[in-house]
């Protein structure tokens, strides 16, 4: 099908890293991008990969395995305000974003 | 720029009832999307549009549907709405320059139907 997986919900504490997986279908595949969604809000763009490997973003890094149909998103020097929703999306071979459910994310003082 | 603007932010409708989910773009942006989330869900495409005068069904497109007369707008409309349409949609935008643009997103209506 075209699943994608991700963690229901982690809790992390303020200032570490954390690091949320996301595992796809792999046929088809045109990109996997990552979303921020805080409650009640529209999601926003954090990052996009095509390409294996690690794209740094600040305290964001995105990583890519196109073979092992999986990526990550981590989170260093967590803040209060990076409690949120996180979302995995997959760019079909139709050009069109099949996503995951989201992983929320608690930040603990 | 605004943005994507949505109207209106709540609505609750009857079963039966019809009503337009308003969306508007003010980055003459090419694409645009409806999305609904669901609680737990992963955001479903219901219908976009890649230009003015063209619209296409996404993944769930039963029971809505939409116009897209200029580049700015892009209306949903529910027709005889079902508590199964109770849900948060999003409409979103992105440039069409390229297939990988990231998606600018709406603010979300929220629509419980009773």
């Amino acid at each position: 099908g075209q699943n994608i997986d991700q963690p229901t919900e982690m809790t992390a504490t303020e200032g570490a890293i954390v690091q949320i997986n996301c595992t796809y279908q792999t046929s088809g595949f045109n990109g996997l991008f990552w979303y921020q969604q805080h409650a009640g809000e529209a999601p926003t763009f954090l990052s996009y990969n095509v390409l294996d490997g690690l794209e740094e973003k600040g305290r964001f890094s995105s990583f890519l395995s196109r073979s092992k149909g999986y990526s990550y998103l981590l989170l260093k020097e967590l803040q209060m305000k990076d409690s949120a929703s996180y979302l995995c999306a997959r760019l079909d071979s139709n050009y069109q974003l099949i996503w995951g459910a989201g992983t929320k994310l608690i930040i603990k003082p | 720029n605004a943005g994507v603007t949505q109207t209106p932010k709540f609505r609750i409708l009857k079963i039966g009832q019809s009503m337009t989910l308003q969306c508007t773009q003010d980055m003459n942006h090419n694409y645009m999307y409806w999305y609904r989330q669901d609680p737990g869900m992963g955001l479903k495409l219901i219908y976009y549009s890649v230009g003015a005068g063209i619209t296409d069904k996404g993944e769930v497109p039963n029971g809505y549907n939409v116009s897209r007369s200029t580049t700015e707008d892009f209306p949903l409309r529910l027709e005889l709405a079902a508590p199964s349409q109770t849900s948060v949609y999003f409409c979103a935008s992105s440039p069409g320059t390229s297939d990988i643009d990231e998606q600018f997103f709406g603010p979300g209506t929220r629509l419980t139907v009773l």
